[in-house]
């Protein structure tokens, strides 16, 4: 299975506290991307870093890739009630044009 | 721009019966995608298209579902006939894919299926 993973699969913090995912995978890719999923709605693209980045910012958002370890974390800073959601990360299955996307982190931001 | 426009937003079918759902992407996209998530299997891709042909449709779980995209501008999924176990949020996404590349999704709000 070309399937990542993401760790934690559930987090919860203090409103300011910043937030932390990590996701890893297991195929040669040449961009990653994360998603915002809130209950009940569609997810929403976040960010996308190429293979040939290794950080990019958006806003409140920081999302690392290490290519040699597989590996990509997205950090939320200080995190309001509104961050409360899934967090997905994705990437492009390997030979084919269409999406993996992780089991996803479950994000609480507790007021 | 609407987004990726789904209906119906909630369907309640009994077992056995036909479900239809339908999906309108975003104008310009040119590919669009069918994806299923369940608290279980999490987010599972169906099928998806491109220009409006049929790429990939290995994630369809049976002969009972089938998907459709007549031009650019609509794409249904049919599930027939419908069981409980097909109970979940269905999603329609679309994209533009350009060089092979794989960019982002924009995905709509989903239909919430129950089959009772």
């Amino acid at each position: 299975s070309q399937q990542g993973e993401e760790d934690p699969q559930a987090l919860s913090i203090q409103e300011g506290e910043n937030a932390t995912m990590n996701c890893s995978y297991k195929t040669s890719i040449n961009n990653l991307q994360w998603y915002r999923q809130n209950s009940g709605r569609g997810l929403v693209h976040l960010i996308l870093i190429r293979s040939n980045e290794r950080e990019k910012h958006s806003g409140r958002l920081r999302v690392t890739l290490d290519t040699s370890k597989k590996s990509s974390s997205l950090l939320i800073t200080a995190s309001r009630a509104a961050d409360t959601a899934s967090y997905f990360c994705s990437y492009p299955a390997q030979g084919a044009q269409k999406l993996v996307f992780g089991q996803g982190t479950r994000l609480t931001i507790n007021p | 721009d609407a987004g990726v426009i789904q209906s119906p937003r909630h369907e309640v079918t009994e077992m056995g019966q036909e479900v239809t759902l339908r999906c309108k992407p975003i104008s310009g996209h040119n590919s669009l995608f069918w994806y299923r998530q369940t608290m279980m299997r999490g987010l599972e891709l169906l099928i998806y298209f491109n220009n409006n042909v049929p790429i990939d449709d290995s994630g369809m779980p049976e002969d009972r579902f089938s998907a459709k995209m007549p031009n650019a501008s609509f794409s249904t999924l049919k599930i027939q006939p419908s069981e409980p176990r097909d109970s979940a949020v269905y999603f329609c996404a679309s994209s533009f894919l350009a060089g092979g590349g794989v960019y982002e999704q924009y995905f709509g709000p989903g239909t919430r299926l129950t089959v009772t």
